[in-house]
């Protein structure tokens, strides 16, 4: 089993729709948990930290369900800008960030 | 403006060759990384450093190196032995102490190919 393993993508969306992505960890010692996005061909940049008790910011909500190992993030509102691939990211033994592989999502007019 | 800077942007070596991917940051971070990055797949940890003239291996380090003899600069060298080394390679930085806020910042990446 995969440490950190994302919903297989591509997402294809209208502009206004709702999409969701969840991703599962398997170290359930992990205290740590970000959404990162990444532009085609760029680095990724982080998004926003997950909290046990869920956070939002604007149009994004991320939350942790640590019973079951998986942290979400929701994207209300969907617009053509919010198209990249979301990388969930899980801190690891030794502190270490592990990377999902990715989901991307493609916001259509 | 404070930021990593990663050269070159893009280089082609023939096999057989070494190759070094410089990585340079002014925002004063403890803790250097290098990750690589596959079509379809998240990135790998390749190496890291949390001191200076310290690092440790990561999940794929063989048939790379690095040093870290200043705190701003942190190499990686793609040596021959690599296998498969046509990818493109993220260094990234963090305030060490801080590293569980996820607060990596990444250079704009170098995309090497091997010919």
């Amino acid at each position: 089993r995969k440490e950190v393993e994302q919903d297989p993508g591509p997402f294809n969306v209208p502009e206004g729709a709702t999409v969701a992505f969840n991703c599962t960890y398997s170290n359930s010692a992990s205290q740590s948990f970000f959404w990162y996005r990444q532009d085609c061909r760029k680095e990724p940049k982080l998004l926003m930290s997950v909290y046990s008790s869920g956070n939002e910011d604007g149009r994004f909500t991320a939350q942790l369900n640590r019973a079951s190992q998986y942290i979400s993030l929701l994207i209300r509102d969907s617009k053509l800008s919010d198209s990249a691939t979301y990388l969930c990211v899980v801190n690891g033994q030794g502190g270490k960030l592990i990377f999902g592989q990715g989901t991307e999502l493609s916001v259509k007019p | 403006d404070g930021g990593i800077t990663q050269s070159p942007k893009y280089l082609f070596r023939k096999e057989g060759q070494n190759v070094t991917l410089s990585c340079e940051q002014n925002l004063n971070h403890d803790a250097m990384y290098w990750y690589r990055q596959d079509p379809g797949q998240g990135l790998r940890l390749i190496y890291y450093s949390q001191i200076v003239n310290d690092f440790q291996k990561g999940d794929i380090a063989e048939g790379y190196s690095v040093s870290r003899e200043k705190k701003e600069s942190f190499p990686l060298t793609v040596t021959s032995a690599q296998k498969n080394p046509t990818a493109f390679y993220l260094c990234a930085s963090s305030i060490f102490a801080r590293v569980s806020t996820g607060e990596l910042f990444f250079g704009e990446g170098s995309r090497l190919t091997v010919l």
